[in-house]
C-alpha cells in the first residue's frame, strides 16, 4: 500500500523545544503534506512539499523531503502549548491520476507548559 | 485557502437508518472528495466526485453509500442502512484554488455515531 507511516506515535516536549515528526511512504509520489488536526476536529493543512524540493520552511515549520529514502520530516521550532495535536502526513496517490491523498497514522504531539 | 462548511456537527442514529450528511464550499467547486476516520484510526479516502459523477472510490465505499449535488452548491452523502461500523468522522475536501489545486482543504466533520 501507499500508506505513509509517522513516527513517533506519540511525542511529549516542554515548551521551548523542537518537535521533529517522522513520515515514511511507499511508492512515488507527486507530493507530501502535513495537516494537524486537534482533538476530535478538522483537518489543517500545513505545508506541502513537491516531489522535487527538498526542504520548505512557513513560519516555525520545517519540512524536508527525501525522496530517495521516501521519508520526509516535519520540525516544529519553538513549540508553545497550542501547538499540541496530532500531526498527520499525507502522500497523493500518484498512479492512473488519481487524487485520492493517502494518510498515515499521525503522531499525537503534547507540548506541555 | 476556500472555506467548508458541514452539516450537521454531529449526528446519532439508529442502526439500520438512513443518514445525509451534507458539505457546503464556499466557492464553486467542481472536485469534492469524502473521507472518514473511524476514532483513533488513520483518515481514510472514500469518495472523490467531479462535475457531478464518481471519478474515483475506494472499497469502503459500498453500495451503502451514495453522493450527489441536489443543487448545484451542496455536497451530499448518504448512507443507505447504517451499521455499527459506520460510527466515525466524516470530513469533505476540496482542491485548492489556483497554484495549489493539488492541496485538499477540509471541512470541520460531521461525527457520526450509530447505535
Amino acid at each position: 500500500s501507499q500508506q505513509g507511516e509517522e513516527d513517533p506515535q506519540a511525542l511529549s516536549i516542554q515548551e521551548g523545544e523542537n518537535a521533529t515528526m517522522n513520515c515514511s511512504y511507499k511508492t512515488s509520489i507527486n507530493n507530501l503534506q502535513w495537516y494537524r488536526q486537534n482533538s476530535g476536529r478538522g483537518l489543517v493543512h500545513l505545508i506541502l512539499i513537491r516531489s522535487n524540493e527538498r526542504e520548505k520552511h512557513s513560519g516555525r515549520l520545517r519540512v524536508t523531503l527525501d525522496t530517495s529514502k521516501k521519508s520526509s520530516s516535519l520540525l516544529i521550532t519553538a513549540s508553545r502549548a497550542a501547538d499540541t495535536a496530532s500531526y498527520f502526513c499525507a502522500t497523493d496517490w500518484n498512479q492512473g491520476g488519481s487524487e485520492k491523498l493517502v494518510f498515515g497514522k499521525g503522531t499525537k504531539l503534547t507540548v506541555n507548559p | 485557502e476556500p472555506e467548508v462548511t458541514q452539516t450537521p456537527s454531529h449526528q446519532v442514529t439508529q442502526m439500520g437508518q438512513e443518514v445525509i450528511l451534507r458539505c457546503v464550499p464556499i466557492s464553486n467547486h467542481l472536485y469534492f472528495y469524502w473521507y472518514r476516520q473511524i476514532l483513533g484510526q488513520k483518515v481514510e479516502f472514500l469518495v472523490s466526485f467531479y462535475n457531478n459523477e464518481i471519478s474515483e472510490k475506494s472499497e469502503i465505499f459500498d453500495d451503502q453509500f451514495s453522493v450527489e449535488r441536489p443543487d448545484g452548491s451542496n455536497f451530499t452523502l448518504k448512507i443507505r442502512s447504517t451499521k455499527l461500523e459506520d460510527s466515525a468522522m466524516y470530513f469533505c475536501a476540496v482542491p485548492g484554488t489556483s497554484g495549489s489545486q493539488e492541496t485538499q482543504y477540509f471541512g470541520p466533520g460531521t461525527r457520526l455515531l450509530v447505535l
